[in-house]
């Protein structure tokens, strides 16, 4: 299967701060790739669609300015956590779709732990 | 909104026996994808199915793509212990750019 990579796989850091985490696509191409938290025992909420070239779709209730996404290039999605609270540890994983199947198929990130202290 | 109803929550199972999942759906999907995961990893692939109908094994797993396009299921048989973990399905509606819909998990003991 596809592999996607993400970095940093855990992170601490101070309330105030901005913590940057990276989504590559090692081994194909994705216009599109995709962010979602998870809490503890519960399943992945989607955050935003990263879109290659143009502005993130974000869903309701994620706050755009708080969590900006760039899509630089067809194998690197970045996630932004600025001026992160303790409210915004969690899990964080990215997913980007390959062209398995007639209509693609998502593969995930290992995850970032992020933690704010 | 679409959602997706995943059942059983929960299983605690002996191993060695088989197991049984499913999910279920208001809408239509043109894409069924369960994942597995495990604690502090992202989740892992473990089948797609892409028409209604189809049925698919990895090994020990097996799932189907329900005739109706709303539903599917994972069976996993002889489980062993390294079967451990929360499985997700997922539904896919029309092309690979289109967000996925994840049901809330199966998370699946096994006793010894």
């Amino acid at each position: 299967g596809a592999v996607v990579s993400q970095h940093p796989s855990r992170v601490i850091c101070k309330s105030g701060t901005s913590v940057k985490i990276e989504c590559r696509s090692l081994d194909f191409q994705a216009t599109t790739m995709f962010w979602y938290r998870q809490f503890p025992k519960q399943s992945l909420m989607l955050m935003a669609t990263s879109n290659e070239g143009s502005k993130a779709t974000y869903e309701q209730g994620v706050e755009k300015d708080k969590f900006l996404i760039n899509h630089a290039s067809l194998t690197l999605s970045t996630l932004t956590v600025t001026s992160a609270h303790p409210e915004d540890s969690s899990f964080y994983i990215c997913s980007a779709p390959t062209l398995e199947g007639a209509f693609g198929t998502q593969y995930f990130g290992p995850g970032t732990r992020l933690l704010v202290l | 909104g679409q959602q997706l109803n995943q059942s059983p929550q929960s299983m605690f199972i002996q191993e060695g026996e088989d197991v049984s999942m499913n999910c279920t759906s208001s809408s239509i999907f043109n894409t069924w994808l369960w994942y597995k995961q495990e604690p502090g990893e992202g989740p892992v692939l473990l089948i797609a199915l892409y028409k209604a109908g189809e049925l698919t094994s990895n090994g020990r797993l097996t799932a189907q793509f329900g005739i109706t396009r709303k539903d599917s299921f994972l069976n996993i048989s002889a489980s062993i212990p390294s079967d451990v973990g929360i499985y997700f399905c997922a539904g896919q509606l029309m092309n690979r750019d289109d967000k996925i819909i994840f049901g809330k998990g199966t998370r699946l003991h096994i006793l010894p």
